[in-house]
């Protein structure tokens, strides 16, 4: 597609529930990258995959998350056993090819009560 | 010492006026940068890519200092639509995630 997409828009969980987000990139890139933003416009990088390889995993937290991109597949982002701190945007973005710009999808809005 | 310092206003402004910004990065390594515009908690659209020659685009003008480390931007002719957070953004070794401030929220009023 044109844009990346990303779904669903909003998630909530109860703590302790698993939540999965799953992104899009735009047709033709070859990276896809993941971001949290938590309040006060903090953006933490996650994760980042070059086709289905994982190019950077150093902010992954070690524990309750992981993800995937596999081939005719959209990426996802999984988070076991939720905690009320996961709550937060978390942003897909893809890019033609290293260093190139990033390009967002609209982001999934998750709340855990 | 944050790896990318921005000044997070507010800035309030009347329409038309000029408003800079500044931003400064603590890795001599960084190979790219950026400025990013946030509306209302939606996604960062790219504003303008940032390089030391300078560039411009139309009302905003975008510079870089690499042996001071600075990136700056400037909005002459300030508009309401202009209304939004700027986030300065640098870009590592290529390929490897982007690096964001904390964003530089921006008021114009009629």
């Amino acid at each position: 597609g044109e844009e990346v997409a990303q779904t669903p828009k909003h998630l909530v969980r109860g703590e302790g529930q698993k939540a999965k987000l799953y992104c899009a990139p735009i047709k033709g890139h070859s990276y896809v990258f993941w971001y949290q933003q938590v309040l006060k416009n903090e953006f933490k990088f996650l994760i980042s995959f070059q086709n289905e390889n994982v190019f950077d995993e150093t902010g992954m937290p070690k524990e309750r998350f992981s993800a995937k991109c596999l081939p005719n597949s959209p990426c996802s982002l999984e988070i076991q056993a939720t905690k009320l701190e996961d709550s937060a945007v978390y942003f897909c973005a893809s890019s033609q090819s290293p260093g190139n710009i990033q390009y967002f999808g609209a982001g999934t809005r998750l709340s855990v009560l | 010492r944050k790896e990318v310092e921005q000044d997070p206003g507010p800035f309030n402004v009347p329409e038309g006026a000029t408003v800079a910004f500044n931003c400064t990065y603590s890795n001599s390594a960084s190979q790219s940068f950026f400025w990013y515009r946030q509306d209302c908690r939606k996604e960062p659209k790219l504003l303008m890519s940032v390089y030391s020659s300078g560039n411009e685009d139309g009302r905003f003008t975008a510079q870089l200092n690499r042996a001071s480390q600075y990136i700056s931007l400037l909005i002459r002719d300030s508009k309401l639509s202009d209304s939004a957070t700027y986030l300065c953004v640098v870009n590592g070794q290529a390929g490897t995630a982007l690096i964001f401030g904390k964003g530089t929220t921006l008021s114009v009023s009629s």
